[in-house]
């Protein structure tokens, strides 16, 4: 079935460190695909989102790229800052569904450092 | 953003007992759906709702578990009877429109603890 991956579980980074988060994607066609943030005792915020091949999603200074070739969607930020810890989900629209069901990948504890 | 709310923030239940979480979606969305995320876990697909009937559930989602939305009301998930393994943190979501993949926009969540 449709899924994402998310290699890293945790990154540890100090401030202007450059992040990149992977993620890789299973799914027939052209799924949707996102990135979240979740803080603490929060609920997911929707981040930005791409739909077509080599198209590039940004917010806020996070931005990720669609590559069907690669089938990825990595998450990337130039300099972090410690305001930038959380959790980091991507997620994909399952085309297979009709029913507009969103699979989030297991995640990503971002932690910033001073 | 828009603003999902859900109540109650925190609930404590024995087992067997019946909870309903509550879940307002944003004014103008057609989709809706309950997530379960136990602490420090993934978020995991339960079920998706849309025009009053279950479009989409997972195997987490058990016979146990009913969703409905009363005449535009509350968006609900009712757990009966609870057992120890439902203690998560809910979360609902809606999204505006019918095209897979739509933008989810959650609320802060339903922290439920079954003893």
């Amino acid at each position: 079935g449709d899924s994402v991956t998310q290699t890293e579980g945790q990154v540890a980074l100090s401030e202007e460190d450059f992040l990149t988060i992977h993620c890789n994607y299973s799914a027939s066609g052209y799924p949707a695909l996102f990135w979240y943030v979740q803080y603490p005792g929060e609920g997911p915020q929707f981040l930005f989102r791409a739909s077509r091949d080599k198209e590039k999603g940004s917010s806020r200074g996070f931005e990720a790229t669609y590559d069907k070739g690669t089938t990825s969607f990595h998450l990337r930020k130039a300099s972090v800052q410690e305001s930038d810890s959380a959790v980091y989900y991507c997620a994909l629209g399952a085309p297979s569904s009709n029913t507009n069901k969103v699979v989030f990948g297991t995640g990503t504890r971002l932690q910033v450092l001073p | 953003g828009p603003k999902v709310l859900q109540i109650p923030s925190h609930q404590i239940i024995d087992m067997g007992q019946m909870v309903t979480l509550n879940c307002d979606p944003v004014s103008n969305h057609l989709y809706f759906y309950w997530y379960k995320q136990i602490l420090g876990q993934q978020m995991e697909f339960l079920v998706n709702f849309y025009n009053g009937k279950v479009m989409e559930k997972s195997k987490l989602f058990k016979d146990q578990f009913s969703v409905e939305r009363p005449d535009g009301s509350y968006f609900t998930l009712k757990i009966q009877p609870t057992a120890l393994e439902d203690s998560a943190v809910y979360f609902c979501a809606s999204s505006p429109g019918r095209r897979s993949g739509n933008t989810l926009y959650f609320g802060e969540g339903s922290r439920l603890i079954v003893v």
